[in-house]
């Protein structure tokens, strides 16, 4: 592994259903970050972490869980999918809360 | 509210110089990011203000007044491969990033 990965690269889902987003980082970032991007719109902060054991609330998180329980890896949990939902997911991680932001290759969720 | 704001899209020639214009209103202030994301990519870094002035790169220059909420991303000797869209993203007094819509720059021959 070399930097971030996302996993899956792409989801179609039905509402009503239970999906987590994976990301895992191997650059041993302290931080990390999922936002959603959508058409017209800057990306959004959902959830970050500052360290492992703590996660934090962004602009958007309704809807959305994380957890940290190690330094690599910060799941994304919908825990019952609508169609609003649907958005091209993207985890980040930076070495300092105020240093540049590294990006995984994006999760590109619909849900129908 | 928190605002940053970029023109949607622009049009530039192959060789010729181009800027890109970020104007921000936030609360607080720990640096300006300029990201550069290809269709269907992930945004990657280029520049990040804190202090006044002019940061050189390259072909890739920024600029910060933060008296005036003011940034601009300046691109030369324009490349084909330069065609991206360009985000602008101001870290607030939490630390966490607030980003521009992001600018589509297309470049032409």
């Amino acid at each position: 592994i070399a930097g971030i990965t996302q996993a899956p690269t792409s989801q179609i889902l039905a509402a009503g259903r239970r999906m987590t987003l994976r990301c895992t980082q191997d650059m041993r970032h302290n931080a990390m970050y999922w936002y959603r991007q959508d058409l017209g719109l800057g990306l959004r902060l959902i959830h970050y972490s500052n360290t492992a054991g703590t996660t934090g609330k962004g602009e958007v998180p309704d809807g959305y869980s994380v957890s940290r329980a190690n330094t690599d890896d910060f799941p994304l949990t919908l825990a019952s999918a609508v169609p609003s939902q649907t958005s091209v997911y993207f985890c980040a991680s930076s070495d300092g809360t105020n240093n540049e932001q590294f990006f995984g290759p994006g999760t590109r969720l619909t849900v129908l | 509210g928190q605002n940053i704001d970029q023109p949607t899209e622009m049009t530039a020639t192959e060789g010729a110089i181009v800027q890109i214009n970020c104007t921000y209103q936030t609360s607080g202030f720990n640096g300006l990011f300029w990201y550069q994301q290809h269709a269907g990519e992930a945004p990657t870094f280029l520049s990040y203000n804190v202090l006044d002035g002019l940061e050189e790169k390259g072909r890739f220059s920024s600029f910060l007044s933060r008296s005036k909420g003011y940034s601009y991303l300046l691109l030369k000797e324009l490349q084909m491969k330069d065609s991206a869209s360009y985000l602008c993203a101001v870290m607030d007094s939490n630390y966490q990033l607030i980003w521009g819509a992001g600018t589509k720059l297309i470049i032409k021959p």
